[in-house]
């Protein structure tokens, strides 16, 4: 089966403590991209990725780091630095920019 | 500053009833909207559109953009409880590298 997944589904963390998030895609896409969203909010965009071994920050990077070395994975470091780290967060991917983009089922954070 | 509103925020409406969700947008280098559904998790795309006036159609759902007036609808006829959920409308910018979401309408239908 194709698709995009995410783990964990829940992950609670005391502030302080770095934490990284998984996102596997079997989907041969080449862009990938991060997302946070708050309760009655859309979608931020954290960072994206179009290619192996390149990132952009989104309109919220700041206190998140992302890598990129292989195609199917992109992960997500939220780091102490983030002020406000508990959302929920979700990864997506799609064939190209700009094209549909297919989400993973997400990881809600919770940092007390 | 690229920007995408929707409108209303929450809706509640009873089976059988007829929705129109709306969506405008105001970004750079317009390419294209998409339509979004969002149940519990992860949103699932509806559809794409990119040409004015071309009505995209699946079932019961429909979606048109007005490229001049800058804004989509999204249409649900007869709807069923099956169809509660989040609707999230997105555009991409910055040539495509970027995707703007705006903040949802959350559909309630109530039996």
């Amino acid at each position: 089966d194709g698709g995009i997944t995410q783990s964990p589904k829940y992950l609670f963390r005391k502030e302080g403590q770095n934490v990284t998030l998984s996102c596997e895609q079997n989907l041969n896409h080449d862009a990938m991209y991060w997302y946070r969203q708050d309760p009655g909010q859309g979608l931020r965009l954290i960072y994206y990725s179009q290619i192996v071994n390149d990132f952009q920050k989104g309109d919220i990077a700041e206190g998140y780091s992302v890598s990129r070395e292989k195609k199917e994975s992109f992960p997500l470091t939220v780091t102490s630095a983030q002020k406000n780290p508990t959302a929920f967060y979700l990864c997506a991917s799609s064939m190209d920019r700009g094209d549909e983009q297919y989400f993973g089922p997400g990881t809600r954070l919770t940092v007390t | 500053e690229d920007k995408v509103v929707q409108s209303p925020l929450s809706l509640v409406v009873h089976e059988g009833d007829t929705v129109t969700l709306n969506c405008s947008y105001e970004v750079t280098n317009f390419r294209s909207l998409l339509w979004y559904k969002q149940e519990k998790k992860a949103p699932t795309f509806l559809f794409m559109l990119t040409s004015s006036g071309i009505e995209k159609k699946s079932g019961r759902l429909s979606s048109i953009l007005d490229k001049k007036e800058l804004f989509s609808i999204l249409n649900i006829t007869a709807t069923q409880t099956g169809d509660s959920a989040v609707y999230l409308c997105a555009v991409p910018t910055n040539y495509g590298q970027n995707f703007v979401f705006g903040p949802g309408t959350r559909l309630s239908v109530l039996p």
